[in-house]
């Protein structure tokens, strides 16, 4: 079974620049998540999307921050215009959904996008 | 926040159980504890799940105390390639969906 896709892996910018993330959860699978991991910290989830509607973007910081999933599978992560503290790796994670107490949810994770923000 | 307390490090010998334990004091009834563990530069990996009852698995066993307070993971005959930093998280259910709250996890390292 093919795991989360990202890319790309690296990306250095200038601050204020634009960038784009991709993520293809693996198939099937109608859950997505994009976190942010500041080096030393655990994964902070920015948004969740079920299908191709936000469930929680609460800490998505809404004026720099974009994210969509159009048709319901792959999904981008755009920042724009990148602040100095942007600088962190970029993860996306799918799962199988499941509404019932007992679901199992397990979070598939993809390697992440290391963004560099100078 | 968390809703989980971990150690920040622990050190473990080759060949020995390593045992990550791991606070949860607010866990309601309905909450699983997760572990997942995250190896340098990658994204992190499902290890085991449970509610009340022990569980084990081919990575490893979670321990969970009668009032569900505490857990502890177990990795039974740990390797160099299970040093990591590993995640306790309690998933808790928020506006209809699941969701994780990562802590900072334990930075577990292996010797030979």
């Amino acid at each position: 079974e093919a795991g989360v896709a990202q890319s790309p892996r690296y990306k250095i910018i200038e601050k204020r620049q634009s960038v784009a993330f991709w993520c293809n959860p693996i198939s099937g699978h109608a859950t997505l998540y994009w976190y942010q991991q500041i080096l030393g910290q655990g994964p902070k989830l920015l948004i969740q999307f079920q299908n191709n509607g936000v469930v929680d973007d609460s800490q998505l910081p809404k004026d720099r921050f974009s994210a969509e999933r159009l048709k319901g599978v792959d999904s981008t992560l755009k920042i724009q215009p990148a602040k100095l503290e942007d600088s962190a790796v970029y993860l996306c994670a799918s799962s199988f959904y499941s509404t019932g107490t007992n679901s199992y949810n397990e979070q598939f994770f993809g390697p992440g996008t290391r963004l560099t923000v100078l | 926040d968390a809703k989980t307390t971990q150690p920040p490090s622990m050190d473990c010998a080759e060949g020995r159980a390593a045992n990550l334990p791991c606070n949860h004091s607010t866990i309601s009834g309905n909450e699983y504890v997760y572990w997942y563990r995250q190896i340098h530069s990658q994204g992190p990996q499902y290890i085991i799940h449970g509610l009340k009852n022990n569980e084990t698995n081919e990575m490893a066993s979670l321990i969970i105390t009668e009032d569900r307070k505490s857990s502890t993971l177990i990795l039974p005959h740990a390797t160099l390639r299970d040093t990591a930093v590993y995640y306790c998280i309690v998933r808790f259910r928020t506006s209809g969906t699941y969701k994780y709250i990562f802590g900072t996890g334990t930075r577990l390292k292996v010797l030979a």
